[in-house]
């Protein structure tokens, strides 16, 4: 049971360049999120989702998309890159008891 | 703005001290307040949470003082062990959109 998978977990791009983070849950869990974590800063979240189809933008969804096709997968677009975007990125899934489970983290740098 | 104001940004401890992180929000539509817990590299964890119509709520060594009125809650980790150095950070939900916002974190050192 593998929970919340990312990938991949590191990862150099250049600037004006385009990734997409992976996410993918076993737990059959509605809401999925993404948040990026900057030092002093906490978790800010960027796009959320309710159930396959359903999208939502966070406090900070500028320069990302989003896509939920299946309950599983949720993957997270960066299009052309900047270094404000040099976070951790973590997905995070939530059932109806309300707790976020987080996976592991993405850490991407901008150059 | 930041919806859920976290404070102290580092706190250090000695072992055996009691540790204190401090929350407040303003948003009335939060529904349910849980503390989450991190260590480097990982991804946070809950730790432990309450819901507004409970004052306190004690686990092992963990208790969440919640003080609805003023719009404040805080963690308090009594009997502080080296373990436990971590960074703490508090959250809110709305509920009924299950969104979660988080606070800026506290990096607790706890001194053997």
């Amino acid at each position: 049971n593998a929970g919340v998978t990312q990938t991949p977990k590191f990862r150099i791009l250049k600037i004006g360049q385009s990734m997409t983070l992976q996410c993918t849950q076993d737990m059959n869990h509605n809401y999925m999120y993404w948040y990026r974590q900057d030092p002093g800063m906490g978790l800010k979240l960027i796009y959320y989702s309710v159930g396959a189809g359903i999208t939502d933008k966070g406090e900070v969804p500028n320069g990302y998309n989003v896509s939920r096709s299946t309950t599983e997968d949720f993957p997270l677009r960066l299009e052309l890159a900047a270094p404000s975007q040099t976070s951790v990125y973590f997905c995070a899934t939530s059932g109806v008891a309300g707790e976020l489970f987080f996976g592991e983290g993405s850490r991407l740098t901008v150059l | 703005q930041q919806q859920v104001k976290q404070s102290p940004q580092s706190l250090i401890v000695q072992k055996g001290g009691i540790s204190i992180i401090n929350c407040a929000y303003e948003n009335t539509a939060f529904d349910y307040f849980p503390w989450y817990q991190q260590f480097p590299g990982k991804g946070p964890a809950l730790l432990i949470a309450i819901r507004p119509d409970v004052s306190e709520k004690k686990e092992g060594r963990f208790t969440i003082s919640f003080n609805k009125s003023a719009k404040q809650f805080s963690l308090h980790i009594m009997d502080s062990q080296p373990g436990d150095s971590a960074t703490y950070f508090c959250a809110a939900r709305v509920g009924n959109f299950n969104k979660f916002y988080f606070g800026s974190g506290t990096k607790l050192n706890v001194k053997p």
